[in-house]
């Protein structure tokens, strides 16, 4: 079956970037996500990127896709107190489109 | 415009007995989907609706169950509850089946005793 997995926890100081893994097993997988969940809140689309792709940017964020190793990143520039969180990879396969597998999410401390 | 409603927020219930949770996705969505977070497993899909049709489930046992109405609004029963169904279950809603966005709710948070 699918199977997403991610580092599970990052810290970096308020300015530098952050770059966040995620890689996976399905060849078939079609889009790749990243969530961001704050505590005690649901999941917060940040972008996704369509298997075809390799990379997107939108203002802060950068997502880098190497299909081929199967391996997805996001880069967060300027990274801020606020966006200490939870972010989960994930990506939807041949299970279909609104199936969506998670990582185990990666917990981003940001120091100020 | 509202977003995605689940309801209850927190829920306490017993070993055994059973529970229904409710989702209200955005105006204008079709498609429900359902995921329960755990500490252990993560994030792990359930099941997913879409005019009213299932059409796609996660390996869960049949103690799971979900349907959704004419007006999208969907709700999922889990029957004879055990202690390791305590999680956090999200819904997620997008506007047709092949959307690339869905927009999560807040959860609801089940807690068995």
């Amino acid at each position: 079956g699918e199977d997403v997995e991610q580092s599970l926890f990052l810290s970096v100081r308020e300015g530098d970037s952050s770059v966040i893994n995620c890689t996976y097993t399905d060849s078939s997988s079609t889009y790749l996500y990243w969530y961001k969940q704050e505590p005690g809140a649901g999941l917060q689309l940040l972008t996704y990127i369509f298997s075809n792709m390799d990379m997107k940017q939108d203002q802060r964020l950068t997502v880098l896709l190497n299909k081929k190793d199967k391996h997805l990143s996001l880069r967060i520039a300027d990274t801020q107190t606020g966006d200490s969180a939870i972010y989960f990879c994930a990506e939807t396969g041949s299970g279909g489109y609104q199936k969506v597998t998670f990582g185990t999410g990666t917990k981003l401390q940001v120091i100020p | 415009k509202a977003g995605v409603t689940q309801t209850p927020r927190y829920l306490i219930k017993t070993r055994g007995q059973q529970v229904t949770l409710s989702c209200s996705p955005i105006s204008g969505h079709r498609s429900v989907s359902w995921y329960q977070q755990t500490p252990g497993q993560g994030l792990q899909f359930l099941f997913e609706y879409f005019s009213e049709t299932q059409r796609n489930k996660g390996n869960f046992p049949g103690r799971f169950s979900g349907r959704q109405f004419s007006n999208s609004r969907s709700e999922m029963n889990v029957s004879t509850l055990e202690l390791g169904d305590s999680a956090l279950y999200l819904c997620a809603s997008s506007l047709v089946l092949e959307n690339t966005e869905a927009f999560f709710g807040q959860g609801t948070r089940l807690t068995v005793v």
